[in-house]
């Protein structure tokens, strides 16, 4: 069982938004602005999309968002297109003694 | 090029230990703290812990506490995990990752680079 709540899938079609979210408690999402948010496509490393919540690596597209809310965490994907179809990982600092947890994983289909 | 490039695949037999390298490259190793997370077949990211390669003091996830060892070699810019008593279920894909350093010496807690995984495989 994961420390942080994913849905299992979500899917959309091109051009369309979609959002993923990431559920914890107050010892980690909830308590820190530490969330960051992972693409992995089959067989590859994951890739850092989100940090911090809300800032955007170099490199990455400004089609994809971050936010939070309480102890929800949540990335938003706008104009969806056939390559961000991959599984997505959340990620937060956590004060207990593991320091770092992960949610599930969400694997993201683009229809 | 800023990479991290790791050691390749194994297989071992369960009892046994293995060490998995992670060669950083294009960046100053020491400025970083290296994060070890490892990915079982099908299934989702887990956190083994970290080293910080500055001062060589480490952190482990306290599942793996007793079991796994993370060192470093600055003199080539290579970062170690070693698991012992390894069983069935440690087989995974276990991958480095880089974490910036923050002003005050700490991790900062996201991955902004990836080694490619080595997959260890634990079977009798």
């Amino acid at each position: 069982q994961s420390a942080l709540t994913q849905p299992a899938s979500v899917s959309g079609s091109p051009g369309q938004s979609i959002t993923i979210s990431c559920t914890g408690t107050s010892t980690d999402v909830g308590g820190y602005d530490y969330v960051s948010w992972y693409q992995q496509h089959p067989g590859k490393a994951p890739k850092l999309m989100i940090y911090d919540v809300s800032y955007r690596p170099s490199g990455v597209s400004n089609r994809f968002s971050g936010s939070k809310s309480g102890n929800t965490a949540s990335l938003t994907i706008s104009g969806l297109q056939a390559e961000d179809e991959a599984d997505y990982y959340c990620s937060s600092y956590t004060s207990s003694s593991i320091n770092v947890v992960f949610g599930g994983g969400t694997k993201l289909t683009v229809l | 090029q800023v990479q991290l490039v790791q050691s390749g695949a194994e297989v071992k037999k369960p009892g046994a230990s293995v060490k998995v390298s992670c060669k950083a490259s294009g960046y100053t190793f020491t400025g970083y703290y290296m994060h070890w997370v490892r990915q079982a077949p099908g299934q989702g990211l887990e956190w083994m812990g970290w080293i910080n390669p500055n001062s060589g003091g480490t952190k482990y996830a306290q599942k793996f506490q007793g079991r796994v060892t993370m060192t470093r070699d600055t003199s080539i810019s290579t970062a170690y995990m070693e698991l012992s008593r390894l069983r069935s279920d440690d087989t995974a894909v276990y991958y480095c990752a880089r974490a910036p350093r923050g002003l005050g010496g700490d991790s900062y807690w996201y991955f902004d680079l990836w080694g490619r995984g080595t997959l260890v495989t634990v079977s009798s």
